[in-house]
């Protein structure tokens, strides 16, 4: 079974500091995703990457950055984080002819 | 534009009815995925099926059944003889590119709760 693990279920975080999200994917997948969840939005997607060192933008990168220096882990940044970042965020893989795998998210409450 | 539209904000039934959850999805490919994702109580998402654009066939899993019509661009998804365990938010989504390994865009997600 695909596991894809993030490193925190619940983060509570002040305005203004650096926040690493972590995700990592033990079945070597290529691609990795980042997303927020938002009460009547759906998921939207932050970032996603197709390989080591390779990221595109979403549909919302805005006060975002990510790292992939690693196949397995993809970590999303917030840089200076900000009130309307509290959300839900869940990370994704997948592979070839494969639907994608979610973590478990991350539920970040910025204070 | 590519988008996917779940109308139904909230569903609720009693326990053992039958329950239809809509999708309509907009896009100018010709070559698509379509998805449809579970997000119970504690929060993971689910994966509970992937059509292909090409695939028009209903497919029936137990007590799920899907109809996709390409002429109404319509993915729907019914749950016959509810249980209180379907209680979650249902998630359909959209697959942009030939490949499934590609950005989804989701829906908003339909809440569905079923009642004893």
């Amino acid at each position: 079974d695909v596991k894809v693990t993030q490193s925190s279920r619940y983060l509570v975080k002040r305005t203004g500091e650096k926040v690493f999200l972590e995700c990592v994917q033990d079945m070597d997948h290529e691609n990795m995703f980042w997303y927020r969840q938002d009460p009547g939005l759906g998921l939207r997607l932050i970032y996603f990457s197709y390989d080591v060192k390779m990221k595109e933008k979403g549909d919302i990168p805005e006060g975002y950055s990510v790292s992939r220096e690693k196949k397995e882990r993809f970590s999303l940044i917030l840089e200076s984080a900000s009130t309307n970042q509290t959300s839900m965020y869940l990370c994704a893989s997948i592979g070839s002819n494969q639907p994608q795998h979610f973590g478990d998210g991350t539920r970040l409450s910025i204070l | 534009a590519q988008k996917v539209t779940q109308a139904q904000t909230e569903i609720s039934v009693v326990e053992k009815e039958d329950v239809t959850l809509d999708c309509v999805y907009e896009t100018r490919d010709t070559t698509y995925y379509l998805f449809w994702y579970k997000q119970p109580p504690s929060g993971e998402l689910v994966f509970l099926i992937r059509r292909n654009s090409f695939d028009e066939q209903n497919e029936i899993s137990g007590r799920y059944s899907w109809n996709f019509q390409k002429s109404t661009s319509s993915f729907n998804f019914t749950i016959t003889a509810s249980q209180v365990v379907d209680s979650a938010v249902y998630f359909c989504a959209l697959s942009e590119a030939a490949s499934s390994a590609s950005k989804i865009i989701f829906g908003s997600g339909t809440r569905l709760s079923i009642r004893p």
